[in-house]
C-alpha cells in the first residue's frame, strides 16, 4: 500500500540553525500538508500546498518557514533560523484533493525536531 | 473558531473491555469528522470518518456516530485488544472556505492490558 515517508526520523539542531525536513507524498496525490505537534499538545496545521504554491497557512507559519516541491516527488519544510519553541514532531500528509471536505489525508510517521 | 475537545488520557483497560473515548466539536457549517490512530513509532492513520449528521463511521470494530444535536463524535469499541494500544485523535475538517486543513484534539492514549 502506498505511504507517505519522511526523513529524517529525528533531527537535532542548534538554535539559529536552518533545518530542512523532507517528505515523499503518495505519488498520485495533489495536496500536501505539514502539521506539527509540540510534546503534550494538539496536532496543529501549518500549511497546505497545491499546484506548486501555498494554498493555506496558519498563524504559526511565519517568515521563518517555507515549503517547496523541488522535484516531482519530494516536499520539504524549511525552518530558516530555528528557535527552542520549534522543537516538535512534524508530520507531512498528502491527499488526492478530489473533494477536500471529505478527502482522506494520509500521514507520514513524522520527524522529531529537537532544538538545543 | 473551529475546535475539537476530547477526553484526557491516559485510558487503561483490560482486554475485552468496552471502550469509549469522548469527542465534542465546535464548528461553523457542516464539518466532516475523523478519528485517527497513532500506533507506537508510526504516523497518524485514518481509523474512520463521517461526513454528515447521523452517519456512522466504522472500521476494525471501532464505531463513531456523527451527532449534530450534541456536536459529538464519540469513539466506541465493544471489546478491546492489546493491539489497540495507541493514541487516538479526533479531528474535524470544515466544509467550504478552508482548503481542508484538519483540526485535531489533543489525543487520548489508550493502554490495553492482557
Amino acid at each position: 500500500e502506498p505511504e507517505v515517508t519522511q526523513t529524517p526520523s529525528h533531527q537535532v539542531t542548534q538554535m539559529g540553525q536552518e533545518v530542512i525536513l523532507r517528505c515523499v507524498p503518495i505519488s498520485n496525490h495533489l495536496y500536501f500538508y505539514w502539521y506539527r505537534q509540540i510534546l503534550g499538545q494538539k496536532v496543529e496545521f501549518l500549511v497546505s500546498f497545491y499546484n506548486n504554491e501555498i494554498s493555506e497557512k496558519s498563524e504559526i507559519f511565519d517568515d521563518q518557514f517555507s515549503v517547496e516541491r523541488p522535484d516531482g516527488s519530494n516536499f520539504t519544510l524549511k525552518i530558516r533560523s530555528t528557535k527552542l519553541e520549534d522543537s516538535a514532531m512534524y508530520f507531512c500528509a498528502s491527499s488526492t484533493g478530489t473533494l477536500l471536505s471529505t478527502d482522506t489525508q494520509y500521514f507520514g510517521p513524522g520527524t522529531r525536531l529537537t532544538v538545543l | 473558531g473551529n475546535s475539537v475537545t476530547q477526553m484526557e488520557g491516559p485510558v487503561t483497560l483490560s482486554e475485552e473491555a468496552f471502550l469509549t473515548i469522548n469527542c465534542t466539536y465546535t464548528a461553523t457549517g457542516y464539518p466532516s469528522l475523523f478519528w485517527y490512530v497513532q500506533y507506537p513509532g508510526e504516523g497518524l492513520q485514518l481509523l474512520l470518518k463521517a461526513t454528515k449528521a447521523d452517519d456512522k463511521g466504522s472500521n476494525k470494530g471501532f464505531e463513531a456516530t456523527y451527532r449534530k444535536e450534541t456536536t459529538s463524535f464519540h469513539l466506541e469499541k465493544g471489546s478491546v485488544q492489546v493491539s489497540d494500544s495507541a493514541v487516538y485523535f479526533c479531528a474535524l475538517r470544515s466544509y467550504g472556505g478552508s482548503q481542508g486543513n484538519l483540526i485535531f484534539g489533543k489525543g487520548t492514549k489508550l493502554s490495553v492490558k492482557p
